[in-house]
């Protein structure tokens, strides 16, 4: 069965600092590697995604990943956030027999002025 | 971009009662899921859908029975409501074909049992 924790329930930095959000999979085939962001009040959006080849990837806004296999990790980063950047960030995988997605806990996110 | 749409978005049921959670998709998606979310769990998976006819147990299944009756309707459906099932509700559909692999999710449906 797969899982994914995301240890950080809450992460406060300041805007224009950079930022990374973690995130540690659990499954033992290939992965399907996601992050997903909710702004308050409404659906989840994708940022990014892992399927295969180049370890970093690019999502929207500036935020990107890298899959690390060895660590089984998948965290997010990016350079310099910005206010409108609060928000509740999710890490999921999916597995690549079954479709089952499943998500971490989640992370929030905020970024003071 | 997928379009996925709940309804109702807001709902009161007594407890004991049935309620039903609709969600339909527009993009011919084989894969459906119905996840709550709550603070501090996060979205866990109730059921999910390979296709039409088809029902798969997710990480918490108890208390909850789906449907897919065709490609694009997938019901959530609480036959004896608790309140332990207040939550926000959220449909999800996606593909598996090629590198398509993300699901897009709906607006959400919050359920409160009184």
């Amino acid at each position: 069965a797969q899982s994914v924790t995301q240890p950080d329930a809450r992460v406060t930095v300041s805007e224009g600092a950079s930022l990374q959000l973690r995130c540690k999979y659990s499954y033992s085939g290939t992965p399907y590697l996601f992050w997903y962001v909710q702004y308050p009040r409404q659906g989840l959006q994708l940022l990014l995604k892992y399927y295969s080849g180049d370890p970093v990837v690019q999502g929207v806004n500036g935020f990107e990943a890298e899959f690390i296999k060895s660590n089984s990790s998948f965290h997010l980063r990016k350079a310099s956030v910005h206010w409108s950047d609060s928000a509740v960030y999710f890490c999921a995988v999916r597995s690549s027999n079954t479709n089952k997605v499943v998500f971490g806990t989640g992370t929030r996110l905020q970024v003071l002025p | 971009e997928a379009a996925v749409t709940q309804s109702p978005r807001n709902k009161v049921a007594v407890t004991g009662g049935k309620v039903t959670l609709s969600c339909n998709q527009t993009n011919n998606h084989n894969n459906m899921y119905w996840y709550r979310q709550d603070t501090g769990h996060g979205l866990r998976l109730i059921h999910y859908s390979y296709g039409a006819g088809s029902t798969e147990k997710g990480d918490i299944p108890d208390g909850y029975k789906a449907s897919r009756p065709s490609q694009e309707n997938f019901s959530l459906i609480l036959e004896l409501a608790t309140p332990s099932q207040t939550s926000v509700y959220f449909c999800a559909s996606g593909d598996a074909r090629g590198r398509n692999t993300e699901v897009f999710f709906g607006k959400g449906t919050r359920l409160t049992v009184v």
